[in-house]
């Protein structure tokens, strides 16, 4: 069975400062992971993800992440936070490949002070 | 291109009343999901429709919760009767699957179900 473990439901970081949001996933099969952002009373939104081929996977708005299979880990960072990045973030193993079903972490809630 | 659409958006019902919600997904979509979002938790699959078929229902609580998608496009989730544990932001998503792999999943707003 797959499953996801974030680790810090909440993440404070000063503008401009390093965004790192942390995820490790249990997988009996090779995953696809995904890291999805949700603004307020929005739904999710994907920002990056990996399925096969290079493990430093980039996504949108300055986003990107690193596969490491030894670590299980899928960590999300940014080298600098823009005010506009706080929201909810939630990483995500796909099922199984004949499934499509993603199993999310529990969010890590990204604030961004001035 | 127009995203998922979900309505209403939000719903304040009392306990034992029943509730439904719709989903129209993007055009051409052949995959629709219903997720289940309690309060600082992150989405849960109730259900997943291939087409008009429901090809994973088996976290959907089936004494209360029905789901429908006649026609293989929108789809309707219905409580009934709801309870004050159903309290939580229903998630419609849909995406294009050809064949087994990861594909993107397109998630709608929410409708966020208060039951007082």
């Amino acid at each position: 069975a797959q499953s996801v473990t974030q680790l810090g439901s909440h993440v404070s970081v000063s503008e401009g400062a390093l965004v790192l949001l942390r995820c490790n996933y249990s997988s009996s099969v090779p995953p696809y992971l995904f890291w999805y952002v949700q603004y307020p009373n929005q739904g999710l939104q994907l920002l990056l993800k990996y399925t096969t081929g290079a493990t430093l996977v980039k996504g949108i708005n300055g986003f990107e992440a690193e596969f490491k299979k030894s670590e299980t880990s899928f960590h999300l960072t940014k080298p600098s936070a823009h005010m506009s990045d706080a929201a909810e973030y939630f990483c995500a193993v796909h099922g199984s490949s004949n499934t499509g079903k993603l199993i999310f972490g529990q969010g890590t809630t990204l604030q961004v002070k001035p | 291109e127009a995203g998922v659409v979900q309505s209403p958006r939000y719903k304040i019902i009392e306990k034992k009343q029943p509730v439904a919600f719709w989903c129209n997904p993007i055009s051409g979509h052949n995959t629709l999901y219903w997720y289940l979002q309690n309060l600082g938790q992150g989405p849960e699959l109730l259900i997943r429709y291939e087409n008009e078929e429901a090809v994973d229902d088996s976290q959907l609580p089936k004494d209360r919760f029905s789901a429908e998608r006649l026609k293989g496009v929108d789809s309707t989730l219905k409580i009934q009767p709801a309870e004050l544990g159903d309290s939580a932001v229903y998630l419609c998503a849909s995406s294009l699957r050809v064949g087994q792999g990861a594909y993107e999943q397109y998630f709608g707003p929410g409708t966020r179900l208060t039951v007082t």
